[in-house]
């Protein structure tokens, strides 16, 4: 089973508009993290936003915010007031504690959002 | 937040030949990893090189294919040898801040890797 689903492939948006990038994970560790980072066409990857498994409030960073429903093992990212210089591909990942690779990422395939003027 | 530069930015390779990629971090982090993006995929993690001690590699990856260096603790290489155009891809360092399980992992800008 894949560790981080992002079942949306292309998400269209309009300028200044608010955009959610779905999330879902799967794990058995209690203590993991999850990421959300930007890749751009220049091919960095932007880190965005991080949530811990224990933290108690959703993770906020300027116009994102990472939507953490634990129960529901998702950690959807919204993206408030949309901006044509967002639009790039966005990957979820999730680190877990345990195991062999600690500190190992562990990516969903991504999300291409398209911001429309 | 960490600065990892990362050179070469893209190079075009011939088959079978060897490719270093540098990875320099400007601050001094414990360990570092590397990943390789093939082309409309996800990243994978290839290996972990922390200072002083032999890489760890992920399955489906090896030493001889791509070795890796990490001589202190702000720089490390990764060599893609004998490469093919299945090696096409971008290889990306990455770093983690700090030592506890809730500190962020940041990345170089990428190495694009053509092989022709």
């Amino acid at each position: 089973a894949q560790k981080i689903t992002q079942t949306q492939p292309g998400m269209f948006v309009q300028e200044k508009e608010a955009v959610t990038l779905d999330c879902t994970y799967d794990t058995s560790d209690p203590s993991y993290g999850l990421f959300w980072y930007k890749q751009p066409s220049s091919g960095e990857m932007i880190f965005l936003i991080y949530q811990g498994s224990y933290d108690q409030q959703n993770a906020t960073e300027g116009r994102y915010s990472l939507n953490f429903q634990k129960a529901r093992k998702s950690a959807n990212l919204v993206i408030s007031a949309s901006q044509l210089g967002d639009s790039a591909m966005y990957f979820c990942a999730m680190r877990e504690a345990s195991g062999g690779s600690n500190y190992k990422l562990t990516f969903g395939k991504g999300t291409l959002l398209t911001v429309n003027p | 937040s960490a600065v990892i530069s990362q050179k070469p930015s893209r190079d075009i390779c011939q088959r079978g030949t060897s490719l270093t990629i540098q990875c320099q971090v400007d601050s001094q982090v414990t360990m570092m990893f590397w990943y390789r993006q093939q082309p409309g995929q996800s990243l994978t993690l290839i290996a972990t090189a922390n200072q002083g001690s032999e890489a760890t590699y992920e399955s489906g990856f090896v030493i001889d294919k791509f070795p890796i260096s990490r001589p202190n603790l702000t720089f490390s290489t990764l060599t893609v040898s004998n490469m093919s155009p299945e090696d096409s891809s971008i290889y990306l360092c990455s770093v983690e801040q700090g030592v506890s399980s809730g500190n962020t992992i940041y990345f170089g800008e990428g190495s694009w890797l053509t092989v022709v």
